[in-house]
Order: structure tokens, then sequence, then C-alpha cells
């Protein structure tokens, strides 16, 4: 079936450190693809999103490549900031109704 | 405007008591998702309505879970006699149309002792 798998947390970084986190999927389509983030007490929210292969999607300065061939959308971010300790989401919607999504990796950034 | 808003916020029940859980979706989305998220299986999909019928609950995991929307606005969760593996947050979220951007809720957060 449909799947989302992304590194396990918790990352630990410096501010102003890059970002990377992995998420690889497994689709029987052409998925869309998704980055949500939970940021410390608050609901869940879309961070980007891409729709078709080698669409970039960008926001707050992350991005994610949707890459067919080997089946990846990471995120990353050249400089990060306290405020963007959260957990972020991985995941993917095949027939654009249900979101399937991988495990949460929880970032902490210190100062 | 409003964003999706559900109630109760916290609910803590005893092991075989019913609880109704609510979703009141932005107005104006004609798709409202239910998802849980528990510590053991992260988030995972339960039912999705559009309109006011259900085409998929495939994710529902057992016959104590329904769950029902009215009007085409707010929806109910009901789980009938609670275990305690049932401890979880329930989210919400809403969309304008199936396939477009999902919109969440802050959850319910249900602790069965």
């Amino acid at each position: 079936g449909d799947s989302v798998t992304q590194m396990e947390g918790p990352v630990t970084l410096s501010e102003e450190a890059f970002l990377t986190i992995n998420c690889t999927y497994t689709a029987t389509g052409y998925p869309s693809l998704f980055w949500y983030v939970q940021y410390p007490g608050e609901g869940l929210q879309l961070l980007l999103k891409a729709t078709k292969a080698d669409d970039k999607g960008s926001n707050k300065g992350f991005e994610a490549t949707y890459r067919k061939e080997t089946t990846s959308f990471h995120l990353e971010k050249g400089s990060v900031q306290v405020s963007d300790s959260a957990v972020y989401f991985c995941a993917l919607s095949v027939r654009d109704d249900k979101i399937i999504f991988g495990k949460g990796t929880r970032l902490h950034i210190l100062p | 405007g409003a964003g999706v808003s559900q109630s109760p916020s916290n609910k803590v029940t005893e092991k075989g008591k019913d609880v109704e859980l609510r979703c009141d979706p932005i107005s104006g989305h004609t798709a409202l998702y239910w998802y849980r998220q528990s510590l053991g299986q992260g988030l995972e999909f339960l039912i999705y309505f559009q309109g006011n019928s259900a085409p998929d609950k495939s994710g529902l995991p057992s016959d104590r879970f329904s769950a029902e929307r009215t009007g085409g606005s707010v929806s109910t969760l009901t789980i009938q006699r609670t275990q305690q593996e049932d401890s979880a947050v329930y989210l919400c979220a809403s969309s304008l149309q199936v396939a477009d951007t999902q919109y969440f809720g802050p959850g319910t957060r249900l602790t069965v002792l």
C-alpha cells in the first residue's frame, strides 16, 4: 500500500545550521507530496507541497523537490532558527482525498 | 476568518463509556476529514466526508467507531465502549473541495482510563 518513510528524530541542530529531513514514499499512482509542521501547542499546518515530478515546494525558507526517480521529497532549509523547532511530517495523497503521513520528525534548534 | 474548531479540547473517560467528538469545519468547505494521532501509530486517516456522504470509511479501526455529518457542516465522531488503546488526539480537517488543501483543527485529546 501507499506509505511514507521519514528519518526518525529527534534532530538537534544549532541556530543557522543547514537542515535536511529525509523522506521517501511508496505509491501506486502519482501522488501529491506535502510537508506539514506542528509547532508546540499548535495544530497541524501545511508547510509546502508539490503536485508533480520535479516541482519544488517552498515556504518560510524551507524547500522540497519532488523526485520521482528516487521517490523522495527531502525537506531542506539553509539556515534554521530557534522558531523552527517543531515536529515535521512528510505526507502524500494519491487520490486527493485522504492524506497518508509519515511518523514525524521532531526538530530542536539550539540558540 | 475562523478556522476548523473541535470540541471538547480534552476528554477523559472511563473504559467502556461512549464518547462524542465534534468538528466544525471552515464555513463553505464541502470536504471534512478525521484523523487520529497516537504515539504508537503516528497520524492515521479515519474517514472523510464529501458533503454528507462518506465515500471512504476504510480507516475506521473497528465497528465501535462511527461518524456522521449533517447539513454538510458539523461532524461528530462517536466511539462506543471506549478502550484504553483509543487514547489519542483526534484531528479534524476540512477543505473547500476534495483534493484542495486540508486545514486542520487543534484536535481533541482523548484519554481512556
